[in-house]
């Protein structure tokens, strides 16, 4: 099946300061990203769309200043989490979709581990 | 507000037995819903999938019922082993899976031996 990645797999990092996380689809070209956030024992969030070639679109409530997203190429998305706080500890899990004749589904990233100290 | 409802939040089975996950849904746009399946540290993994068009798909000891007049569906996990403690989240999406998820809250299975 289709390999998304993710890295780093963990981070830990003072507050105030910024980390970007980076999301690759291996062996497959995605146009379309997909950004989800998760706190323990809970559901997935999603937090945006990333879009290569144009703007992310964010969810109600997502600061879109604060979570930088850019779609570089057609296998490499990045968050960027700027100025974050212990509140911003989170587990980051990246989608994308593999859409064609047959196969519709999304294949999800191992997830970067956020704290922020 | 939770588009996809999910219950039990936790499941506990012994080895050998059923476990049976329930999800229901409002939203009568959705046509694709996916069941994953996550270990602890680790991103989501898709199961199985169903669209309305049947009531019922199985594959290996992973079976998908779907009631669309009730907007539910279910997964039944046959012979359950220790192996298959994690936690399973429903999902439904519009068009195809490609597409924005929606998940539900999920369900932490425990098969004890």
């Amino acid at each position: 099946g289709a390999v998304v990645s993710q890295h780093p797999s963990w981070v830990i990092c003072k507050s105030g300061t910024s980390v970007k996380i980076e999301c690759r689809s291996l062996d497959f070209q995605a146009t379309t990203m997909f950004w989800y956030r998760q706190f323990p024992k809970q559901s997935l969030m999603l937090m945006a769309t990333s879009n290569e070639g144009s703007k992310a679109t964010y969810e109600q409530g997502v600061e879109k200043d604060k979570f930088l997203i850019n779609h570089a190429s057609l296998t490499l998305s990045t968050l960027t989490v700027t100025s974050a706080h212990p509140e911003d500890s989170s587990f980051y899990i990246c989608s994308a979709p593999l859409a064609g004749i047959g196969a519709d589904t999304q294949y999800f990233g191992p997830g970067t581990r956020l704290t922020v100290l | 507000q939770q588009q996809v409802k999910q219950s039990p939040q936790s499941l506990i089975v012994q080895k050998g037995g059923i476990s049976i996950i329930n999800c229901a849904y409002e939203n009568t746009a959705f046509d694709y819903f996916p069941w994953y399946q996550q270990f602890p540290g680790k991103g989501p993994a898709l199961l199985i999938a169903i669209r309305p068009d049947v009531s019922e798909k199985k594959e290996g000891r992973f079976t998908i019922s779907f009631n669309k007049s009730a907007k539910q569906f279910s997964l039944h996990i046959m012979d359950s082993q220790p192996g298959d403690s994690a936690t399973y989240f429903c999902a439904a999406s519009i068009g195809t899976g490609a597409n924005n998820l929606f998940f539900g809250t999920g369900t932490r299975l425990t098969v004890i031996p």
